[in-house]
């Protein structure tokens, strides 16, 4: 079973709206991550975070922020939708103490801009 | 940007069969994984092997690293329709960590 939860699993939406992206875990992990994923390819990092209050840009970031105020919570929120961000997103959450257990994922959000 | 590339991008077998797939990275690393992905999920974590291991094994899946070479290969035995995937390797290098495109394999019954 998958400890880590996103929301909304699929999603379509008008250019230039604001959406935000929900990422939950139970796990109590420090660190989370979210990947923005075209089909087929590779995995690009868009934002990271060490713990609470903490968050980190990768390499996508520059169209989306994120914030964590919470251990479990860690939403994406894209200010202003383009057709450009239709892609899936996927949430990540791993324990630094456990390297051997690697990145748990969530099941991704499918977003569609239109 | 991407640090592990995997080779081939695809591959196609019959069930029964071994499947191998490689991945290449570029700068020094603390450990490397193997992910799982199944079509349009999230992935899924399978083995992790540390800089300073040469082969490691789960299950029908074994996994070898050459810090040398820079690459890393695995390798899943007798395979079952139900491995259809993408994999993909990843590596722990710094902060983050960072996947390549992953190579799709298809298990024919």
């Amino acid at each position: 079973e998958a400890d880590i939860y996103q929301t909304p699993r699929y999603l379509v939406i008008g250019t230039g709206k604001k959406i935000t992206l929900e990422c939950s875990q139970t796990m109590g992990h420090d660190k989370m991550y979210w990947y923005q994923q075209d089909p087929g390819m590779e995995l690009h990092l868009i934002h990271y975070s060490y713990g609470v209050n903490s968050t980190e840009k990768g390499d996508l970031s520059s169209e989306s922020t994120v914030s964590r105020i919470r251990t479990e919570h860690f939403p994406l929120t894209l200010e202003s939708a383009r057709p450009s961000h239709t892609s899936q997103y996927l949430c990540a959450s791993s324990d630094p103490l456990q390297a051997v257990d690697g990145y748990t994922f969530g099941s991704g959000t499918r977003l569609t801009v239109v | 940007s991407q640090q592990g590339e995997e080779d081939p991008q695809a591959l196609s077998i019959q069930e029964g069969e071994n499947a191998t797939m490689n991945c290449s990275y570029k700068t020094s690393i603390n450990n490397l994984q193997w992910y799982r992905q199944n079509s349009g999920r999230g992935l899924v974590h399978l083995i992790l092997i540390r800089s300073n291991e040469r082969e490691k094994h789960s299950g029908r899946l074994r996994v070898t690293l050459d810090t040398s070479k820079k690459s890393s290969s695995l390798l899943i035995t007798a395979s079952r329709a139900a491995d259809t995937a993408s994999y993909f390797c990843a590596t722990d290098a710094t902060e983050d960590m960072r996947f390549g495109a992953g190579t799709r394999l298809t298990v024919k019954p």
